[in-house]
Formats: structure tokens, C-alpha cells, sequence
């Protein structure tokens, strides 16, 4: 168990639809992360907050958005859904968000657009 | 930004040495190289991070040489459940960049 929860584990919707996910990180860590992984695909980062502030982004979509909230979980935003969205979503979390820290990562959620 | 480029597919036995080769040409300064195994379903889970030279722990080691362009992942007497996808990251901080490799998928057979 890494320590970080991702809710919901599952997610089925349809094309245009918004949808929200949700990320705790482990406990003690400051920065949390974002990577989409469609199926069969490597891991694409989307963006790293440390403490509230966005402190990296990656290829993250216009359509798509992040925030960390004062208690440090934080949302992925996606919205006007694709088919090509349908994905798994992983958050990791490492304690400063150092390059010379490991991350820790969730067991996703696995979103299906239908 | 960095790139990085892994092979695809591995084969190997059990109770073999494997090495998974990760290059990274354009490394920077400031960068660390970082290993990840991850299983199907599941996120990645660290196995073991450096700077340069030669780290081990207790399941891996890491070798980075003087360039530092490229890494090698050893896994020393695998098994079957080292059946799995292996990804290298180079991070840069202070560039804000974060590369991952696209996965090299291994498989241990009897």
C-alpha cells in the first residue's frame, strides 16, 4: 500500500461529460502528481503542485485542469469528454516534489468513455 | 527536455541477471534518473534512483556512467513475479521537467 487514495477506482460516462477525480497523498507529502496512461500506452505526465502552487506541467489539455486544496488532496478536472480520454488516471505524491525523491503512486481510476 | 528511449520487450529465466538500458542523450545537470516497476492494473512502484555511478539496494542496482546519457537497470536472479513493465524517468526540478521512458516490458519464463 503506497499510501495514496484515488477515488473513484471506476468511472463510466459519455462524450462531452464532465467528470472530477479525486487524489489523497500520503501522508506527510507536500507535492502531488498527474499522469494519464491510455491503455497499453507509457505514463504521460499532466502536472505537479507542490503546496497548493502548480510548480510543473506536462501535456496537459486545455480541457483538462488541477488544483490542490489547502488539506493538499487534490482534483483532476476533464471536461467536454472524448473517446480519447478513456484512460487510467494516476496520482503520485512525493514529500517536496525534489527530483531526487521517489514518488508514490495510486492505483488510479480508470475512466471509459462510452 | 530530456528524452528517453527503453526497448521494448525483454525475455529472460529465472534466476537470471537482466539489465534494461535507458538512454538519455540530452540529460541535464541537475537531472535524476529514477526506476519504476509497475504491474498490469496497478500505479507504478519505485525501485531505485540516482545521480551517477553505481547505487544498489536491496532488490536492484542502478549503474549511470560519467556521461550520464544513458542507465542500466540490474536485476539480479529474477523471478516470475519480476514479470512487469520498467520505466525510467529523468526529473529536473528546477527545469520543470519530467520524462518518462516509454516502458520496458519484461517476461520471466520458468
Amino acid at each position: 500500500d503506497s499510501g495514496v487514495t484515488q477515488t473513484p477506482k471506476h468511472l463510466i460516462t459519455a462524450t462531452g461529460q464532465r467528470v472530477t477525480l479525486r487524489c489523497s497523498p500520503r501522508s506527510g507529502d507536500l507535492s502531488v502528481y498527474w499522469y494519464q496512461q491510455s491503455l497499453d500506452q507509457g505514463l504521460q505526465f499532466l502536472i505537479q503542485y507542490y503546496n497548493g502552487e502548480e510548480r510543473a506541467k506536462g501535456n496537459i489539455l486545455e480541457r483538462f485542469s488541477a488544483q490542490q486544496f489547502p488539506d493538499l488532496h487534490s482534483e483532476l478536472n476533464l471536461s467536454s469528454l472524448e473517446l480519447g480520454d478513456s484512460a487510467l488516471y494516476f496520482c503520485a505524491s512525493s514529500y517536496e516534489g525534489g527530483s531526487n525523491q521517489p514518488q508514490h503512486f495510486g492505483d488510479g481510476t480508470r475512466l471509459s468513455i462510452l | 527536455l530530456a528524452k528517453t528511449t527503453q526497448p521494448i520487450s525483454m525475455d529472460s529465466y529465472e534466476g537470471q541477471e537482466v539489465n534494461i538500458t535507458c538512454s538519455h542523450n540530452n540529460i541535464a545537470t541537475n537531472d535524476y534518473i529514477t526506476w519504476y516497476q509497475q504491474f498490469p492494473s496497478q500505479g507504478p512502484r519505485f525501485i531505485i534512483q540516482g545521480y551517477k555511478t553505481k547505487v544498489t539496494n536491496e532488490v536492484a542496482s542502478l549503474f549511470i556512467p560519467a556521461d550520464r546519457k544513458s542507465s542500466t537497470l540490474s536485476l539480479p536472479r529474477v523471478s516470475l513475479s519480476d514479470t512487469a513493465v520498467y520505466y525510467c524517468l529523468v526529473f529536473n526540478t528546477g527545469r520543470r521537467a519530467l520524462t518518462f521512458g516509454s516502458g520496458t516490458r519484461l517476461q520471466v519464463q520458468p
